[in-house]
């Protein structure tokens, strides 16, 4: 198994440029979620998912979009970023939400908006 | 909403020296999860307590959840220069898994 995988790697943007952050997860977990990582403030949670079809917002919602079309995929889209959106972000997965099941984390993406 | 604060924020520690970081809520807690992140890595999950008043070991790491499921620490019995790194605890508010600020920890050759 891949586990989580997150693409891509690194990434810069001009601000209002869109794009999309990629996760997959072949572990068959029904929960996913996106954080992002800024230095001195841990990992804050933009959106999760408990299984396909579902998604909710976290503690830092605005700006992003995410969907959950199948089980495996959970894409982080930036419609028009801003400086204060360079960060590293890092998708996780795991069993069952609910039942709070250990967290996968993907490599991260590292994102600068210039 | 639920938020678990954590302390220290930086730790600075000889080798062979203890450490030990703690995590506090204002809320009864379901369960808590710690993880470690080493620099440049990802979060990597180490355990999950459940139970009020439970303790678990992993080798030199002691893990405890408080009577009253407010509390939990780490203790790391004397450091090594692989225990670097950055430990946080994870609380659940529904559905949501919420992160520490997290405990960086350093260590001395």
């Amino acid at each position: 198994n891949a586990g989580v995988t997150q693409t891509p790697k690194f990434q810069v943007l001009k601000t209002g440029q869109s794009m999309t952050l990629q996760c997959a997860q072949d572990m068959n977990h029904e929960y996913m979620s996106w954080y992002r990582q800024d230095p001195g403030m841990g990992l804050r949670l933009i959106h999760y998912s408990v299984g396909a079809g579902i998604t909710d917002q976290g503690e830092v919602p605005n700006g992003y979009n995410v969907s959950r079309s199948t089980t495996e995929d959970f894409p982080l889209r930036l419609l028009s970023a801003a400086p204060s959106q360079t960060s590293v972000y890092f998708c996780a997965s795991s069993y069952e939400g609910r039942n709070n099941s250990p967290l996968h984390f993907g490599n991260g993406t590292r994102l600068t908006v210039t | 909403g639920q938020q678990v604060m954590q302390i220290p924020q930086y730790q600075h520690v000889q080798e062979g020296e203890d450490f030990t970081t703690y995590c506090n809520s204002s809320t009864t807690l379901s369960n808590i999860q710690w993880y470690k992140q080493r620099p440049g890595g990802h979060p990597v999950f180490l355990i999950q307590l459940v139970k009020s008043g439970e303790v678990k070991k992993q080798k030199r790491l002691t893990f405890q959840f408080g009577e009253a499921k407010k509390n939990s620490s780490l203790h790391i019995t004397a450091t090594q220069t692989t225990d670097v790194g950055t430990y946080f605890c994870v609380s659940s508010n529904t559905g949501k898994l919420i992160f520490g600020q997290g405990t960086t920890l350093q260590v001395k050759p």
